[in-house]
């Protein structure tokens, strides 16, 4: 099952411009975290907002979360081309310990 | 330097040969698990642990098996592997469970023939 699914699954824009990704999710969740993937490469976490939080900011990164909503998204500032990456959010699972990741978004920003 | 090691990184082996994939953290976490990654499907848990002898199904756990002996080491073991476990597989861990960010090891890509 696939608790988060991003959108759109693939964005380009210029350097400097933002960049704007969602997520929605199925079910009440605890927290969700959003990760970076550089071409199959492993993942990095970014950041992590729980569901009592409505925003959160990391350096460039800007986090919102709408529980009513069941939705995310995750904004980056001045976009560089090193942003240039897949992105995923990522939820607890209902009940239990599970972490189900959403397809995700490609990001491209071309310099 | 923290870092989850997976390995092999490459392995391409055939139907039914019993292959296993090791990890190991230096983390002292307790929390582990296992990811494959197929195209257009994002990452999807194979099996998880929260602590050493503890472990559990994730969402596609079938054709696999997992051991958590010891807290740093979660091996996966694909004890007859089929064509549709050609795949990118990631080892993670975190220090208490799903509330944590997550560490990730570099992948291992297998190609079963």
């Amino acid at each position: 099952s696939q608790q988060g699914e991003e959108d759109p699954q693939a964005l380009s824009i210029q350097e400097g411009e933002n960049a704007t990704m969602n997520c929605s999710y199925k079910t009440s969740i605890n927290n969700l975290q959003w990760y970076r993937q550089n071409s199959g490469r492993g993942l990095v976490h970014l950041i992590l907002i729980r569901s009592n939080e409505r925003e959160k900011h990391s350096g460039r990164l800007r986090v919102t979360l709408d529980t009513s909503k069941k939705s995310s998204s995750l904004l980056i500032t001045a976009s560089r081309a090193a942003d240039t990456a897949s992105y995923f959010c990522a939820t607890d699972g209902t009940g239990g310990f599970k972490t189900i990741f959403g397809a995700g978004t490609r990001l491209f920003v071309k310099a | 330097e923290a870092q989850v090691t997976q390995n092999p990184r490459y392995l391409i082996t055939v139907t039914g040969k019993k292959l296993t994939v090791t990890c190991s953290q230096n983390m002292n976490h307790e929390y582990m698990s296992w990811y494959r990654q197929d195209p257009g499907l994002g990452l999807r848990q194979i099996y998880y642990s929260m602590n050493v002898e503890v472990t559990d199904k994730g969402d596609v756990p079938e054709g696999y098996k997992v051991s958590r002996k010891e807290k740093r080491n979660f091996p996966l073991i694909l004890e007859s592997p089929s064509p549709n476990q050609t795949s990118l597989y990631f080892c993670a861990s975190s220090l208490s469970g799903n509330e944590q960010p997550q560490h990730f090891g570099d992948g291992t890509r297998l190609s079963i023939l």
